[in-house]
């Protein structure tokens, strides 16, 4: 097992492009979490899923993103639109159990947009 | 609503010397407490964990905290700061909603 994986690493984007991100969870984990992380700030969450269904949005999850667990494995993030308050550390995560414990993060993708 | 409040966004230590990174949390009810550590372009690690067991943790290389609920705080120290302690340590409490509340991070340099 090879931890959470996070690709691309780092990606530059324009202004008004879209963009996706992709995380592959350790298999055995059914829960999986999407985590902003802004330069001198702390990751805050932004989504997770239990399986394939997303379970809980946070109001940072604006109409211009949009995250997918297809078949309860990998997921997606993607961003419509890039704006340059996008510009952030995209972190992924994910667990088997509840309460925080068991919790693995991926080294996460750097949003730069410009 | 729950939250953790990491006093001092820098800290400077000398190599050898102690280690105290502050966090006291606002919970309504009895909190699990993380510390968690970022090294430069990485994700995050997990030092420590609190769930309602002892109120003295120890974790990874040689951290430890304290739990104190009349203080609410859970503060992470290590006796003697080593070069590869230098990076970005964050408290997290989580949520019965199903996610982590971080706060804003304490970035430790390690003076030789």
């Amino acid at each position: 097992d090879t931890g959470v994986s996070q690709n691309p690493r780092h990606k530059i984007t324009k202004r008004g492009q879209n963009v996706t991100f992709r995380c592959d969870p350790i298999s055995e984990h059914n829960r999986l979490y999407w985590y902003r992380q802004t330069l001198g700030q702390g990751p805050e969450f932004l989504t997770y899923f239990q399986n394939e269904a997303q379970l809980e949005k946070s109001r940072l999850l604006s109409d211009r993103f949009s995250a997918e667990r297809p078949k309860g494995s990998f997921s997606t993030l993607e961003i419509q639109r890039t704006e340059q308050g996008d510009s952030a550390m995209y972190l992924c995560a994910s667990s088997l159990v509840l309460q925080g414990d068991g919790y693995t993060f991926g080294s996460g993708t750097r949003l730069t947009v410009v | 609503a729950q939250s953790v409040t990491q006093l001092g966004s820098h800290v400077s230590v000398s190599e050898g010397a102690l280690v105290l990174l502050r966090c006291n949390y606002s919970s309504s009810v009895p909190p699990y407490l993380f510390w968690y550590v970022q090294y430069p372009n990485q994700g995050l690690q997990l030092l420590l964990k609190y769930t309602s067991a002892a109120t003295l943790v120890k974790g990874i290389n040689g951290f430890e905290a304290e739990f104190k609920k009349s203080e609410t705080s859970f503060h992470l120290t290590k006796p003697s700061a080593h070069m590869s302690d230098a990076a970005e340590y964050f408290c997290a409490v989580w949520s019965t909603g199903n996610q982590f509340y971080f706060g804003t991070g304490t970035s430790l340099t390690v003076i030789p």
